[in-house]
């Protein structure tokens, strides 16, 4: 079984600074993946980032990077130089590499970004 | 770039009747998906399908649930009789072959109300 757990319900900052959004996860799974989605008002949802769970390197996406400690099972989702369109809902998920894939979610962040 | 539709945006039902939400996924991929979504909660997974049949299912998805592939594009979710709970949104998501690529992509949503 997996299970996601994001422990920031809300999180804010000010345009142009870093903000670090929290995600631990549990899976039994040796392969995996992981996810960071964003959902803005539209509700639509938007791959951010992506990190394999073999290897070692923390993925980057321009301003987005992730910070993965495997043997923690955390997964945060940093955002650098923060602009008004990356206010959101940000969910942490995770798809197991043995299954079909089905992505568990964790509860979400919603961020807020104050110009 | 190729993305995900869905159709309708939005449905309005009567509690028993049945509904049809359609998808048409990326075009060369080949695992598909539906999950839900109910107003401020966490996206749930629902079913996986894969070479023509249900990979995977969630508690969620009872018998009042199926899926379909019926042509080479489309993909549906039908539910036979709805009930008030069943009022969320309802995302469809297709990803490539597993050796590739393992992301998700999502399609708008359709959003679900049973009055």
């Amino acid at each position: 079984a997996q299970t996601v757990t994001q422990s920031q319900p809300e999180m804010s900052v000010q345009e142009a600074e870093t903000v670090t959004l929290s995600c631990t996860y549990d899976t039994s799974e040796s392969d995996y993946y992981l996810f960071w989605y964003k959902q803005p008002p539209s509700r639509q949802m938007i791959l951010v980032i992506r990190q394999e769970a073999y290897k070692q390197q923390n993925a980057t996406e321009n301003r987005f990077s992730v910070n993965f400690q495997k043997a923690a099972k955390s997964f945060s989702l940093k955002i650098s130089d923060s602009q008004l369109g990356d206010a959101a809902m940000y969910f942490c998920a995770n798809a197991g590499g043995t299954s079909y894939g089905k992505l568990t979610f964790g509860q979400g962040t919603i961020l807020t970004v104050h110009p | 770039e190729p993305e995900v539709t869905q159709t309708p945006s939005h449905q309005v039902t009567q509690m028993g009747q049945e509904v049809i939400l359609r998808c048409v996924p990326i075009s060369n991929h080949l695992y598909f998906y539906w999950y839900r979504q109910i107003l401020g909660q966490k996206v749930e997974f629902l079913v996986s399908f894969y070479n023509n049949e249900i990979s995977e299912k969630s508690e969620i998805f009872d018998d009042q649930f199926s899926v379909e592939r019926p042509d080479g594009s489309n993909f549906t979710l039908k539910i036979r009789s709805t009930k008030l709970e069943d009022s969320a949104m309802y995302f469809c998501a297709s990803r490539g072959d597993r050796a590739i690529a393992y992301e998700q992509y999502f399609g708008p949503g359709t959003r679900l109300t049973v009055t």
